[in-house]
């Protein structure tokens, strides 16, 4: 079964520094969005992206979060300058529409932690 | 906006009995999808079950189904003969019909005892 897959895994960093999270969508997908999780707390929608653009982003998503799709296989979410309320379970998902009817499959995660 | 409510932070069952975890939702719109995603220690998060609004039969899956109450606003989750491996945080999500992102609960942990 096709899959999402994030890299790095597991991502420390100091705080201020600039990081960027990895997601590979499943080939045919055309919309991506990527999700955070603070620890012990729910999944929060942060951006969707479709078409190079942002379709989407939540007020989470502000000037110091970006997403690009750099070429044709990775979509990433950078980080500018992180602080220690980043440090979250970040999660990328694909689906092939928007539509409810389409299943939104998620990534493994990256567990980010900023110190 | 749509929000989701799980009013159940933790749960236990006993291995092959069977549990509910609740969940409720408040909406305007009449085109939806509703899912519940198991998240185990490792917080990847799988997808165990989904409901299309406009379906008035309930989803099953193996073990699991849901109860679906339109007019209430409800989407229970069933888990029969519970096994270890059914331990997780389980979360329940919304998503409109025409709109890409998921809105999820705060999340219920699922403790099996043996």
């Amino acid at each position: 079964e096709p899959e999402v897959t994030q890299t790095p895994s597991h991502q420390v960093t100091q705080m201020g520094q600039e990081v960027i999270l990895r997601c590979v969508p499943i080939s045919n997908h055309l919309y991506f969005y990527w999700y955070r999780q603070i620890l012990g707390q729910k999944v929060e929608f942060l951006v969707s992206f479709y078409n190079n653009e942002i379709s989407e982003k939540s007020e989470i998503f502000d000037d110091q979060f970006s997403v690009e799709r750099p070429d044709g296989s990775n979509f990433t979410l950078k980080i500018r300058s992180t602080k220690l309320e980043d440090s979250a379970m970040y999660f990328c998902a694909s689906s092939f529409g928007t539509s409810g009817v389409e299943t939104q499959y998620f990534g493994p995660g990256t567990r980010l932690l900023v110190l | 906006a749509q929000t989701v409510t799980q009013s159940q932070p933790e749960m236990s069952v006993q291995e092959a009995e069977t549990v509910t975890l609740s969940c409720t939702y408040d909406t305007s719109e009449s085109d939806y999808y509703l899912f519940w995603y198991k998240q185990p220690p490792s917080r990847q998060m799988i997808l165990v079950i989904r409901q299309e609004a406009y379906k008035q039969q309930n989803a099953t899956e193996n073990r699991f189904s849901v109860n679906f109450q339109k007019a209430a606003k409800s989407f229970s989750l069933k888990i029969s003969d519970s096994q270890l491996g059914d331990a997780a945080m389980y979360f329940c999500a919304y998503r409109s019909g025409g709109m890409g992102k998921s809105t999820f609960g705060d999340g219920t942990t699922l403790t099996v005892k043996p």
